[in-house]
């Protein structure tokens, strides 16, 4: 089954922990991207990934590092956790080219304490 | 910046129709749609490339106005599995794919 995959699905943290969340997909996709849902503030992009070892920052990547060491995989990192990140994670994987329908993962929701 | 959706929900009755519009301040290259039901990802709809190009579901129409930088998207006839969070999604006309700015969101309820 074609998917994009998140672990884990739930993370309770304390600040300044580090910890990094998986991102797999199956559909041999280039493009790869975090985005972080916060009530009334929608989906904002953090990074992506426009193939192996080309990543480029979103539109609040304060405090996130990435890494595409391979095509399937686009884990994010948080190197010290504060509580202003905790939130709704989604990565989200496509197809490179113009018409590229983004497929997203189940969600990772982070508390961070 | 992000774009601006509205209306910022929308309560329906099964079979009405429903108009979401996104607007945004910067020239584009593509209008992506996605609904996302509660406690649930994201779910494409449709994108709308500058030039008239479309992808997008069957039942699912929308528009992109290049000039105004604005996209409808028309609901028609609803259901209740019409229920759900609508999320626009634009893309610079840079054309360096794919920094995707997404919109607050439209929540619509249908009703029986």
């Amino acid at each position: 089954e074609a998917q994009v995959t998140q672990n884990p699905r739930y993370l309770i943290t304390v600040t300044g922990k580090k910890l990094t969340v998986t991102c797999s997909q199956n559909m041999n996709h280039e493009y790869m991207s975090w985005y972080r849902q916060d009530p009334g503030l929608g989906l904002r992009q953090i990074y992506y990934s426009m193939n192996v070892e080309v990543t480029d920052k979103g539109d609040v990547p304060e405090g996130y590092k990435v890494s595409r060491k391979e095509k399937r995989n686009f884990p994010l990192i948080l190197e010290s956790p504060s509580p202003n990140q905790t939130s709704l994670y989604f990565c989200a994987s496509s197809l490179w080219g113009k018409v590229n329908e983004q497929f997203f993962g189940p969600g990772t929701r982070l508390t961070v304490l | 910046q992000q774009p601006v959706q509205s209306p910022q929900a929308v309560i329906l009755r099964e079979g009405e129709d429903a108009v979401i519009n996104c607007s945004s301040s910067k020239a584009l290259y593509s209008v992506h749609w996605y609904r996302q039901k509660h406690g649930e990802a994201p779910v494409f709809l449709m994108i709308l490339l500058k030039g008239g190009e479309q992808k997008g579901h069957e039942k699912i129409s929308a528009s992109f106005n290049e000039k105004k930088q604005q996209s409808s998207l028309y609901l028609t006839a609803s259901q209740l599995s019409y229920s759900g969070t609508y999320f626009c999604g634009t893309e610079p006309q840079t054309g360096t794919a794919s920094k995707l700015t997404f919109g607050t969101g439209t929540r619509l309820q249908v009703t029986l």
